[in-house]
């Protein structure tokens, strides 16, 4: 499968609890996106990344919240001491950008619940 | 302050008839829109794109129509069928910078 890969897909953590969050891109793409999106909203961005550097982190809550694209193995979207409002669906999307504006592929999603 | 606007939170369309889905947005700087559908537990699906140098894209049944001066695009499929029942989602997005999602349009093709 030469899809975007996210896992896992289901993730349940308790109040407090670290939740990490994997996104593997598609084959051949160096660009990797983290969206959260809520029930009944649409995708908010939250952070944008290359490999080994975050290129735009504007849509990252300051606190509690971290993304990482290391040079080897998958993105990892962190979230510590997870609170009830970190409840939702976190999609990873990738895109190769050589050559202009791309569409961004996504992954069917990481969805988080808090009890 | 929502950038990208899809006014229409759900359209119900008879199977074979035209589904027209509508987004407008407000940031003159967006020079690239596209259009998702997406599915109950899946990711969204590209469909369409278009630059902002064209007023038309056309891909099989899909078809977007950008007016720049009136910062709208819209999105016709046709004929519609049940399979495109979906939740549509119209992005845009600024010299390659990040994508700005609307909130979506729930399409209903009825059989």
């Amino acid at each position: 499968n030469a899809g975007v890969m996210q896992n896992p897909r289901h993730l349940v953590r308790r109040r407090g609890q670290e939740a990490r969050l994997r996104c593997s891109p598609m084959k051949g793409h160096s660009h990797v996106y983290w969206y959260r999106q809520l029930p009944e909203e649409g995708l908010k961005f939250m952070v944008y990344l290359q490999k080994e550097n975050i290129i735009d982190e504007s849509g990252m809550p300051k606190e509690r919240f971290s993304a990482e694209f290391p040079k080897e193995g998958p993105s990892i979207l962190r979230i510590q001491q997870v609170v009830r409002g970190d409840s939702a669906a976190y999609f990873c999307a990738s895109s190769n950008l050589q050559g202009g504006n791309q569409p961004q592929h996504f992954g069917d999603g990481t969805r988080l619940s808090i009890l | 302050d929502q950038q990208v606007k899809q006014n229409s939170p759900s359209l119900s369309v008879q199977e074979g008839r035209i589904s027209i889905l509508n987004c407008d947005y407000t940031n003159s700087m967006f020079d690239y829109f596209l259009w998702y559908k997406k599915y109950p537990a899946e990711g969204p699906t590209f469909l369409i794109s278009i630059s902002s140098i064209k007023d038309k894209n056309e891909d099989g049944r899909f078809t977007v129509f950008l007016n720049k001066s009136a910062k709208h695009l819209s999105l016709h499929i046709v004929p519609s069928q049940p399979g495109d029942s979906a939740v549509y989602f119209c992005a845009a997005s600024a010299r390659g910078q990040n994508f700005v999602f609307g909130p979506g349009t729930r399409l209903s093709v009825l059989p």
